[in-house]
């Protein structure tokens, strides 16, 4: 079955650019997309389509799918971005999560 | 405003079953495929099932095929997962989903999630 991988953690500081990958084969062929989850919430989707911001996402999330990588960018780190976050991919009618990373704004 | 609300968790002994609801409100129920998704404490989430918009198509994952059964009421906008045989593993919140495209379009995802529904499988 397919699979993608997540680092478990990250730390950025504050104002800072982070970046969180998501890797699986040829995950690029996929489409990519991440969810935010802060303790005690329901997860929130922030990009979907690999690079595309729902609506009410802040500019600062951004995202792109290459390869056998996806990323999850957010620029000008704020505390308010940490957080759990979590690729996804759709395969074959089935879906597929990575383990999740710890963003820690340090 | 689109609202999931789940209900049906509670503490279970292994070898149990229970039934979650999923209330749906804010869109049109029919035609849009759903899907249940849970999260083990302190761990990730988990894609548990799915079913399109007209219920006749239902996927699983291989952890929960042949014991678990997503069905759907349209007339009620209520989405529904059967969960037999529980086991310890099988511990967690159990969220519901909306997905926007036609189940199998790989460029779905889901979106919003309901404020899930806890389930325990314990002696």
């Amino acid at each position: 079955s397919y699979e993608v991988t997540q680092p478990p953690s990250v730390s950025v500081s504050p104002g800072q650019t982070a970046s969180i990958t998501c890797s699986g084969d040829k995950l690029g062929d996929k489409y990519a997309c991440w969810y935010q989850q802060k303790p005690g919430q329901s997860p929130v989707l922030v990009i979907y389509e690999d690079n595309k911001r729902p609506s009410g996402i802040s500019e600062r999330f951004s995202g792109s799918n290459s390869g056998n990588t996806a990323t999850l960018t957010i620029s000008g780190t704020q505390a308010m971005d940490e957080a759990d976050y979590y690729c996804q991919a759709w395969d074959s009618s089935t879906v597929v999560f990575g383990g999740g990373t710890k963003l820690s704004v340090l | 405003e689109v609202q999931l609300l789940e209900s049906g968790g509670g503490l279970v002994q292994p070898g149990g079953s229970l039934r979650l609801s999923c209330a749906a409100s804010g869109f049109t129920f029919s035609s849009y495929a759903m899907s249940w998704v849970r999260q083990a404490p302190g761990k990730g989430l988990e894609w548990v099932s799915g079913i399109s918009g007209s219920g006749g198509s239902t996927y699983y994952a291989d952890s929960v095929k042949g014991r678990f059964t997503i069905s759907r009421d349209n007339s009620k906008n209520t989405l529904y997962l059967q969960m037999n045989s529980l086991r310890a593993e099988d511990t967690a919140l159990y969220y519901c989903a909306k997905v926007p495209l036609d189940y199998g379009d790989r460029r779905n995802f889901f979106d919003p999630w309901g404020q899930g529904t806890l389930v325990t499988v314990s002696s």
